[in-house]
């Protein structure tokens, strides 16, 4: 079956780093996406990966491990607007599939 | 610069109504993606369109929900006979092709009475 696990709360304080971390047990795999979501509004596209390894975009970079089934998220330098939720996804090895979300990680950063 | 746009952005409805949710996609994307989201869950997929061909349905959770896209752009989804466990956030998303990053509308948040 389908599972995708992820912590559902995580908190921090500015300026620190944290790792969101994501597994994922599925029908094949062909990438994974890091999608953030603040609340009542859409989900915005952060992070693609599909090989192993490490993607750095500015403060955010997300890893993936195929062999583990894992893949984190991690922020730098937090600032309070990235109190958000934090949503990964996995899309199945046919082509074209939509993709498989899990629940979400809120993150909640103080000052 | 257009982004993905849906209408209404709220929806309060009666039990047992239809209901019709649109999505405009973003401009020359070929694949549109509903989705709901209900409190505390995930993004649960409901159906796939790709450019022209037959879409993929296999998220659809009953025969009561419904969904076309004309002329390879606009989409509508369809509620009938609306039950209160429809209550949820729908969400679109289009992407420029297949394997594309999707980007996703505001939503339109349902609430069955």
């Amino acid at each position: 079956g389908q599972n995708i696990d992820q912590p559902t709360e995580m908190t921090a304080t500015e300026g620190a780093i944290v790792q969101i971390n994501c597994t994922y047990q599925t029908s094949g795999f062909n990438g994974l996406f890091w999608y953030q979501q603040h609340a009542g509004e859409a989900p915005t596209f952060l992070s693609y990966n599909v090989l192993d390894g490490l993607e750095e975009k500015g403060r955010f970079s997300s890893f993936l491990s195929r062999s583990k089934g894992y893949s984190y998220l991690l922020l730098k330098e937090l600032q309070m607007k990235d109190s958000a939720s934090y949503l990964c996804a996995v899309r199945e090895e046919q082509a074209g599939t939509a993709l498989i979300f899990g629940k979400g990680t809120t993150l909640s950063v103080s000052s | 610069g257009a982004g993905v746009s849906q209408s209404p952005s709220n929806k309060v409805t009666e039990k047992g109504k239809d209901v019709e949710l649109r999505c405009d996609p973003i401009s020359g994307h070929t694949a549109l993606y509903w989705y709901r989201q209900s409190l505390g869950q995930g993004l649960e997929f409901l159906i796939y369109f790709q450019g022209n061909s037959a879409p993929d349905k296999s998220g659809l959770p009953s025969d009561r929900f419904s969904a076309e896209r004309t002329g390879g752009s606009v989409s509508t989804l369809t509620i009938q006979r609306t039950q209160q466990e429809d209550s949820a956030v729908y969400l679109c998303a289009s992407s420029l092709d297949f394997d594309q990053p999707q980007h996703f509308g505001d939503g339109t948040r349902l609430s069955i009475l």
